[in-house]
């Protein structure tokens, strides 16, 4: 079974500053997904980012980015220019491709992130 | 377009009884999952709904949960026999098959329940 690591249970970041989340994941599959989602105090799941393993580029969304390490099974994300909005949990997942019944996402046990104005 | 949307947004009831909880998908959305997400457990898979049949149930936690899904849309989680380790937010998830891959998965906002 895959499991997933956040090993920053809390994390703060100045206003305008760059922070990085860290995430590590075991599985023995060469191919899936990497997701980070976003969950602000409304409960609301917001994709944040997507990167599937076969990609060796690292997915971009605007202020956000991905350090994708496949070797090393890591997969951090990187908030650039920091906004009071960015101030959520933010959730790394794992998707298998293979077909195992479902595409259930497996989370790791979250990051909370603060932003300091 | 109209996102996944879950309801009621909180629910507190008393132990022993049932609760149904809702869940309506992004219009076009064939896979649905259920999730729950607890204090002590973090998030985890509870069902999954492809069109009205649900081929994976691994994830729900004792026979007093049951979910069924109608028409390929709308679905209901159904707790029975509320206990107080029911106590979570419950979420709801819908994707679409795009080339006969499973696309990204987008979430409801949850409901809360609490069971006192």
């Amino acid at each position: 079974a895959q499991t997933v690591t956040q090993s920053q249970p809390e994390m703060s970041v100045q206003e305008a500053e760059t922070v990085t989340l860290s995430c590590t994941y075991d599985t023995s599959e060469s191919d899936y997904y990497l997701f980070w989602y976003k969950q602000p105090p409304s409960r609301q799941m917001i994709l944040v980012i997507r990167q599937e393993a076969y990609k060796q580029q690292n997915a971009t969304e605007n202020r956000f980015s991905v350090n994708f390490q496949k070797a090393a099974k890591s997969f951090s994300l990187k908030i650039s220019d920091s906004q009071l909005g960015d101030a959520a949990m933010y959730f790394c997942a794992y998707r298998s491709t293979a077909w195992a019944g479902s595409y259930q996402l497996t989370f790791g046990k979250g990051t909370k992130l603060s932003v300091i104005p | 377009g109209a996102g996944v949307s879950q309801s009621p947004s909180n629910k507190v009831t008393e132990k022993g009884k049932d609760v149904e909880l809702r869940c309506d998908p992004i219009s076009g959305h064939t896979a649905l999952y259920w999730y729950r997400q607890s204090l002590g457990q973090g998030l985890e898979f509870l069902i999954y709904f492809q069109g009205n049949s649900a081929p994976d149930k691994s994830g729900l936690p004792s026979d007093r949960f049951s979910a069924e899904r109608t028409g390929g849309s709308v679905s209901t989680l159904t707790i029975q026999r509320t206990q107080q380790e029911d106590s979570a937010v419950y979420l709801c998830a819908s994707s679409s098959w795009l080339f006969g891959a499973q696309e990204t998965q987008y979430f409801g906002p949850g409901t809360r329940l609490l069971v006192l």
